[in-house]
């Protein structure tokens, strides 16, 4: 049984770019959530997926981000226009049908802005 | 509103126990977990206590809730330096699929 996988570990890039991340659950869990943790501080939320319906988005998630879950598997994570305020690690959790309260998470990806 | 408070460090001796206490001001918490992380690594969820629940054990674990105070604890028995990482409380307020977490408690074990 694997757990959350998360692609790239590890992004840098330059102010202006565009960034995408990949998450792929822990195979049949219909729950997915995205979370952003910066040095010294815990996870903050950004959105969940039950399924392919984003269900909640914080108001963290501005204009430039953008989560998908097509197909109700894998999600992206999408930063527009990145700023050096972006940098942080993206972690992406999640949580079975039969156990819903239950998060796992991933190892991350780590993002730079320069 | 949403807040989760934790101190920011203990130290403790290798087989001592260890508490580690939270406090939450969401009264509609449904459920409150304790997640650890270790340097490098993901977070990992170590157990989580339903609000109408006052304790939960799970074997070094002791999770004690009171939620007049709404404070939350976790107590680790024979403390290992293995334990040693920073360990996160989160709260899932109610109506919600989101956890709120706390800054974290960097737990270090010395011998």
């Amino acid at each position: 049984d694997t757990g959350v996988s998360q692609d790239p570990r590890h992004k840098i890039t330059k102010r202006g770019q565009n960034v995408t991340f990949r998450c792929d659950p822990i195979s049949e869990h219909n729950r997915l959530y995205w979370y952003r943790q910066t040095l010294g501080q815990g996870p903050e939320f950004l959105t969940y997926f039950q399924n392919e319906a984003q269900l909640e988005k914080s108001r963290l998630l501005s204009d430039r981000f953008s989560a998908e879950r097509p197909k109700g598997s894998f999600s992206t994570l999408e930063i527009q226009r990145t700023e050096q305020g972006d940098s942080a690690m993206y972690l992406c959790a999640s949580s079975p049908r039969t156990a819903p309260s239950e998060q796992f998470f991933g190892p991350g990806t780590r993002l730079t802005v320069l | 509103g949403e807040d989760v408070e934790q101190s920011l460090f203990l130290s403790v001796r290798e087989g001592d126990s260890s508490v580690i206490n939270c406090t939450y001001t969401d009264s509609s918490s449904t459920y409150l977990y304790w997640y650890k992380q270790e340097p490098g690594a993901g977070l990992q969820l170590l157990t989580y206590i339903f609000s109408n629940m006052d304790m939960k054990q799970d074997q070094r674990l002791t999770v004690l809730l009171n939620k007049k105070d709404k404070h939350l604890s976790l107590r680790i028995a024979d403390t290992q330096t293995g334990d040693s990482a920073i360990y996160f409380c989160a709260e899932r307020p109610g109506g919600y699929n989101k956890l709120i977490f706390g800054a974290g408690t960097r737990l270090a074990v010395h011998p």
